[in-house]
């Protein structure tokens, strides 16, 4: 029962380098998600997908692109990181079909910009 | 836009009630979603709101009042594990957003002995 799974679990990167986070859903869902979270911030939207081949923009985000080919898969790639991308990242899923459907999240990413 | 108030930081004594606001700005308002997170994990569902009144999940209770763009979330009988953040969160009907899941900054809940 893999649910939402996120890799790596933790990376240092230097400025100006670029890399995609991973994101792989087993549950079906067509709804999945990029946020980041800072200290006091909250969690704040990056991207998000309404199903294969549809992707939106979020609240923040400049920086980084998504893809969306297959339902399993959503990458987060980071263009060419900068030290205000340092964060924890998290993907998340949910089924369409009413708000009411929680949604689900993998255990993050944290990303660290040297 | 969207836009999402809760207070930063909540403090109670095991056993108390204690109750988390949480006032929201949106366009095409679907739906209040709860949330908790323990020290930066994954957070976890807790309870959602559509229609005004009162959703019961055991302890946690979720109330939402459409016309108050108002919601809160009541935690009974406070249990040392129920120390975490908790985060609301807001849906959208417009057509293509309703994957769009937008969360407020969080409130810190401290439970004391």
């Amino acid at each position: 029962n893999a649910g939402v799974t996120q890799t790596p679990k933790f990376q240092v990167l230097k400025t100006g380098q670029s890399m995609t986070l991973q994101c792989a859903q087993d549950m079906n869902h067509e709804y999945m998600s990029w946020y980041r979270q800072d200290p006091g911030m909250g969690l704040r939207l990056i991207h998000y997908s309404v199903g294969a081949g549809i992707t939106d923009q979020g609240e923040v985000p400049n920086g980084y692109n998504v893809s969306r080919s297959t339902t399993e898969d959503f990458p987060l790639r980071l263009l060419s990181a900068a030290p205000s991308q340092t964060s924890v990242y998290f993907c998340a899923s949910r089924p369409r079909g009413g708000s009411n459907q929680p949604q689900h999240f993998g255990d993050g990413t944290r990303l660290s910009i040297l | 836009g969207q836009s999402l108030e809760q207070p930063s930081e909540v403090t109670a004594v095991e056993g108390a009630i204690v109750q988390i606001n949480c006032t929201y700005q949106t366009s095409g308002f679907y739906g209040l979603s709860w949330y908790q997170q323990h020290d930066g994990g994954a957070p976890t569902f807790l309870s959602y709101n559509a229609l005004d009144g009162l959703e019961e999940t055991g302890r946690f209770s979720s109330f939402l009042s459409r016309s108050d763009s108002y919601g809160y979330l009541l935690l009974q009988e406070l249990q040392m594990k129920d120390s975490a953040s908790y985060f609301c969160a807001v849906s959208s009907m417009i057509y293509n957003q309703g994957g769009k899941l937008i969360f407020g900054q969080g409130t810190e809940l401290s439970v004391k002995p």
